[in-house]
């Protein structure tokens, strides 16, 4: 398993600026994920998070919008860029590792934007 | 592409009754399937798991079986609990190691 920190684990924006979330894992990882729950809604993927290159973004996600970094195995950032309210949402880090298939889940970043 | 059907919720039910909470799928092949679980206020918990087709998988009294001949992964608790109230979530893993989800099905267990 894996421990998975974010932060902040909450935070109330105003429109039209931008958040930078974090995600520190304890142990390094080889795969890593930004999700998105909407209220009430169910986890979309964002982006794979790749180490030392650039996100692989899904569809309808583009990187100037949630611009994505990571540095290392242990370590990642996503950005939500001039927010709007519809972006208010649970952004969560998840990690994985090759052996088990399941993914960890980080407790998630809630913002709310005005 | 690979998608995760759910029943909808929210499912309300009394304290021990049986629960069952239907999931079917749609992908390339036989991917590992998986059932997490949201507890109010609380972050994804993997609940749990199958990777191979007629698997079971179970946990804290919860099962499911890994139905291949009809694509589907329904979730089973024989007596449900008031604490068993939460949100539970169907996924399977794509290659590349990235969860498809479910919709989300609430169940709501009253004493």
């Amino acid at each position: 398993s894996a421990v998975i920190s974010q932060k902040p684990s909450r935070d109330i924006c105003q429109r039209g600026t931008s958040l930078t979330i974090q995600c520190q894992v304890d142990s390094q990882v080889t795969m890593m994920f930004w999700y998105r729950q909407q209220p009430g809604q169910s986890l979309t993927l964002i982006a794979t998070a790749n180490q030392g290159s650039e996100a692989t973004y899904e569809s309808g996600f583009v990187i100037d919008k949630f611009p994505i970094s990571r540095p290392n195995l242990t370590f990642s950032t996503l950005t939500v860029s001039n927010m709007s309210p519809e972006d208010s949402s649970i952004y969560l880090c998840s990690v994985g590792t090759s052996g088990t298939g399941e993914l960890f889940f980080g407790e998630g970043s809630r913002l709310t934007v005005l | 592409g690979n998608s995760v059907t759910q029943m909808e919720g929210p499912v309300t039910l009394s304290e021990e009754a049986f629960l069952t909470i239907n999931c079917t799928y749609t992908a390339t092949g036989y991917p590992s399937l998986f059932w997490y679980v949201q507890y109010p206020g609380e972050g994804l918990q993997l609940l749990l798991k199958a990777t191979k087709a007629d698997d079971k998988g179970s946990n804290k009294g919860f099962e499911a079986t890994y139905r291949k001949e009809t694509t589907s992964f329904h979730l089973e608790k024989g007596s449900v609990q008031v604490s068993d109230s939460a949100v539970y979530f169907c996924a399977l893993r794509e290659a590349g190691g990235k969860l498809i989800f479910g919709q989300g099905t609430e169940l709501s267990v009253k004493p």
